[in-house]
């Protein structure tokens, strides 16, 4: 079974709106950390943001939030007000805490286009 | 410099060529780590070091050699590789392995075997 799953190869949404980016996860793992990394075509992953599986609130880094809902293993990745350089590729990611040592897994991504 | 620096940017290189990647970390972190990105694949992890010793090692063919000889440092040396070895290859570097630790990336080295 896959760990990560991002179920939206590809994304549209119109500038200056708010999109949702959805990511499920597998896990038996107490503690575990999730990530969403965005990567333009430059190729260069760029971290966003973090949530801890103990973190009781979810997430915040500027325009970007994760909504975290423990129960149904989601890490839903929202950008509000969306802006050009937004288009890219999102990447979400876990960590896991006693089975997972330095591996990081990924999911298969998806794309975001932003339009004018 | 800051962050995770990655050379070269770009390579083209034949089958029977030796040529080697490098990574450094500028940011005191103690795990260093390789990964390969194919198109319409999910990123592999290939190789981690976690103060210049090897800890992970997934199963990569043995033309792929890591070096990392401290704990800024990352080599990955290449040699016969195959065309199906183009790809854009990343380092990353983290504290350490826990769960709440973030890996940052380099900007990756796109690879072209011919």
């Amino acid at each position: 079974a896959q760990k990560i799953t991002q179920t939206q190869p590809g994304m549209f949404v119109q500038e200056k709106e708010a999109v949702t980016l959805d990511c499920t996860y597998d896990t038996s793992d107490q503690s575990y950390g999730l990530f969403w990394y965005k990567q333009p075509s430059s190729g260069e992953m760029i971290f966003l943001i973090y949530q801890g599986s103990y973190d009781e609130q979810n997430a915040t880094e500027g325009r970007y939030s994760l909504n975290f809902q423990k129960a149904r293993k989601s890490a839903n990745l929202v950008i509000s007000a969306s802006q050009l350089g937004d288009s890219a590729m999102y990447f979400c990611a876990m960590r896991e805490g006693h089975t997972g040592g330095f591996k990081t897994i990924f999911g298969a991504g998806t794309r975001l286009f932003v339009k004018a | 410099e800051t962050g995770v620096t990655q050379t070269p940017r770009h390579l083209v290189m034949g089958m029977t060529n030796k040529k080697s990647l490098k990574c450094e970390q500028h940011l005191g972190h103690n795990a260093m780590y390789w990964y390969k990105q194919s198109a319409k694949k999910p990123l592999e992890l290939m190789f981690v070091y976690s103060l210049e010793e090897r800890v992970e090692n997934n199963s990569v063919p043995s033309r792929f050699s890591p070096e990392c000889p401290n704990s800024s440092h990352l080599f990955l040396h290449l040699h016969t590789l195959q065309p199906e070895d183009s790809a854009l290859y990343l380092c990353a570097s983290s504290p350490g392995g826990k769960d709440t630790d973030t890996q940052y990336f380099g900007p990756g080295t796109r690879l072209t075997v011919l």
